[in-house]
């Protein structure tokens, strides 16, 4: 089945422990997207790659980074994790062809980030 | 800038009523509204999109409704089961994404 699949499920780090979050996906989709969502809040998009185009939110900090190296795979990288960074992360892709469904977003399930 | 609002944060109903999830958004020019189920501790199910030039979609015991002019959206959930116990999300996309903070469903057997 295709898919968006997230590793690790869960990650502990330590407070200013540089961190990388994977995301992957069989969907073929153009559109990849990263969320923060904290414990009982709406998903907030941090950033988003439109093929190889990124598009940062204006309010993501610097502390997040992202990279596409190519169609299927996109990482997150949090280079000095505080503890408010503490949250579960989110991707998603999206395709922008046209049809009925365009673009649908479609979730992996997610990795958790604890910050000791 | 976008808003989204749900409404009601949380809900508890017998097995077996209709209900009514609600999201309404402050900028009628968006591309699509997507409605999304969230159980506890996991990533986010699409269960319904509805594009800008549609009225609703329905897939099952789910209808969602979109009225642009006035900035609504409904999703109507039939015959309630305890599975559908969760959280329900809208997303609204225009320039970007931006979600409501959900509202949680408890159905009770």
């Amino acid at each position: 089945d295709a898919m968006v699949i997230q590793n690790p499920r869960y990650q502990v780090t330590q407070f200013g422990k540089p961190v990388t979050l994977s995301c992957s996906q069989t969907l073929n989709h153009n559109v990849m997207y990263w969320y923060q969502q904290k414990s009982s809040q709406a998903p907030k998009l941090l950033f988003h790659y439109y093929d190889k185009d990124f598009n940062n939110e204006a309010d993501t900090p610097d502390n997040f980074q992202s990279r596409r190296p190519n169609t299927s795979f996109c990482f997150l990288d949090i280079r000095s994790p505080g503890l408010g960074d503490a949250a579960m992360y989110l991707c998603a892709t999206s395709s922008d062809a046209s049809g009925e469904f365009y673009n649908e977003q479609f979730f992996g399930p997610g990795t958790r980030l604890t910050v000791l | 800038k976008q808003e989204v609002t749900q409404i009601p944060a949380a809900l508890s109903v017998p097995e077996g009523e209709n209900l009514v999830l609600n999201c309404s958004f402050t900028d009628s020019a968006i591309y699509n509204l997507q409605w999304f189920r969230q159980d506890p501790g996991k990533g986010l199910t699409s269960l319904l999109l509805i594009q800008s030039s549609q009225r609703e979609q329905t897939s099952g015991r789910l209808n969602a409704s979109l009225d642009k002019s006035s900035g609504r959206s409904t999703l109507y959930i039939a015959a309630s089961q305890p599975g559908d116990s969760a959280t329900y999300l809208c997303a609204v996309e225009g320039f970007k994404t931006i979600f409501g903070a959900g509202t949680r469903l408890f159905v009770k057997a």
